[in-house]
């Protein structure tokens, strides 16, 4: 069955300092792969996703993902996080399961940034 | 500005009672997702539909939860009788999904309605 793997479940970072948020799914087939952000009580929102193409990714507020098929990973980066980004962050990819589409999430990466 | 709006935005409700959330997707979306959020379970999908179809309800509780979809513009999540182990946020998301197998657009979430079952 598919899945999404995301290996870290709290992160704790000072103001500038650089981010990475593993992802690793297990599907064999063409997948589409999101990554959503949910700020402290508020919905999912869409950060990046990557369909085809470059496989970096830029998404909105500076963050960018990389799609590296052979490991089967699209990491999420930011070079210098703020106050601002504290929030949980989901991988998810699509994957086609009995003639249809669904998304898959992974459980969720907390993120804490302190000033 | 388009968005997907979910009514009650918080419930509060004794264990046995029925509730029912509802959701009106963005217009011309054709696909509609129901999603449960709790601490210990994180994100999960109950339901799917496209063009009002269900398609996948296999993360749903059958035996007290129920999804519908009476018009193009309204989907339904009912549990009747609620439980205390039902409290969650629930989200409801749509997208535009043409075909199946073909590259999948982004869903859109909507503000979700806490439930507290007491």
């Amino acid at each position: 069955a598919q899945s999404v793997s995301q290996h870290n479940h709290h992160v704790i970072l000072s103001e500038a300092a650089s981010l990475e948020l593993g992802c690793n799914y297990s599907y064999g087939g063409t997948v589409n792969l999101f990554w959503y952000v949910q700020y402290p009580g508020q919905h999912l929102q869409l950060l990046l996703k990557y369909f085809s193409g470059d496989p970096l990714v830029k998404g909105i507020k500076g963050f960018e993902a990389e799609f590296i098929k052979s490991k089967f990973s699209f990491n999420l980066r930011k070079p210098s996080v703020q106050w601002s980004d504290t929030a949980e962050y989901f991988c998810a990819v699509n994957a086609v399961s009995g003639g249809y589409n669904k998304l898959i999430f992974g459980a969720g990466t907390r993120l804490a940034v302190h000033p | 500005d388009a968005r997907v709006t979910q009514t009650p935005r918080h419930k509060v409700t004794e264990m046995g009672q029925e509730v029912t959330m509802r959701c009106q997707p963005i217009l011309g979306h054709n696909t509609v997702f129901w999603y449960r959020q709790t601490m210990m379970q994180g994100l999960e999908l109950l339901a799917y539909f496209r063009n009002r179809a269900p398609l996948d309800d296999s993360g749903m509780p059958k035996d007290r939860f129920s999804a519908e979809m009476p018009d193009a513009t309204l989907a339904t999540l009912k549990i009747q009788p609620s439980e205390p182990r039902d409290s969650a946020v629930y989200f409801c998301a749509s997208g535009f999904h043409p075909v199946a197998g073909a590259n999948y657009n982004e869903q859109f979430f909507g503000p979700g309605t806490r439930l507290t079952v007491l």
